[in-house]
């Protein structure tokens, strides 16, 4: 079974600095995507940025951006000049590809942004 | 664009009275919808999978008489839940996704708070 692991449960950061969210996952599968998604306090989800696996290029939104380690199953999130409205969240979630694939989801971490 | 709906925002009932949550794709056809529901402080629990025209998929647990799930067109899926008690209060979400570009991706609606009492 795949499994997604979020060992943070809570992380803080000064506004302006940089701060990386950590996400294991474990698959058998070899084509997969990997997602970060934010829930704000509103509860919307949001999707931050999305990795397919067979790319080896790490993707890049703006001030969010991952470091994707395929062999080591580590996909963690690095948010860059953090900004008050970054606070939330974050749950990073893996799909293999394919029809009726699922979301596994990880139990979340939340972030604080502090001035 | 990718933007998913959901109607009533929050509804409040009386224990055994039914409810009907809407989930809308706004400006795509949606080929799979999904309903997730989130207890405080926790993840997403994927209820189901529907996809236009065929029966739920239900996760292991989810009671399929009890949280019913239509997916009548490829832009709206409803699901409701029948005889509600307290315990069904939670906070319950859609998600669409299309057999387009990008594949597998899920965009989420804005959820709908559920209170029995």
């Amino acid at each position: 079974a795949q499994t997604v692991t979020q060992s943070q449960p809570e992380m803080s950061v000064q506004e302006a600095e940089t701060v990386t969210l950590s996400c294991t996952y474990d698959t058998s599968e070899s084509d997969y995507y990997l997602f970060w998604y934010k829930q704000p306090p509103s509860r919307q989800m949001i999707l931050v940025i999305r990795q397919e696996a067979y790319k080896q290029q790490n993707a890049t939104e703006n001030r969010f951006s991952v470091n994707f380690q395929k062999a080591a199953k580590s996909f963690s999130l690095k948010i860059s000049d953090s900004q008050l409205g970054d606070a939330a969240m974050y749950f990073c979630a893996y799909i293999p590809t394919g029809t009726a694939s699922k979301l596994t989801f990880g139990t979340g971490t939340r972030l604080q942004v502090t001035l | 664009g990718a933007v998913v709906s959901q109607h009533p925002s929050w509804v409040i009932c009386k224990s055994g009275t039914s409810v009907k949550i809407e989930c809308r794709s706004l400006d795509f056809q949606a080929t799979t919808m999904f309903w997730y529901r989130q207890f405080p402080k926790q993840s997403l629990m994927l209820m189901a999978t529907s996809n236009e025209g065929s029966k739920a998929t239900y996760e292991q647990g989810v009671e399929k008489d009890k949280f019913l799930i239509n997916h009548a067109s490829l832009t709206l899926s409803t699901l409701t839940v029948t005889s509600a008690h307290p315990e069904d209060s939670s906070f319950y979400i859609c998600s669409a996704s299309t057999s387009g570009v990008p594949p597998d991706t899920q965009y989420f609606g804005p959820g709908t708070r559920l209170t029995v009492l």
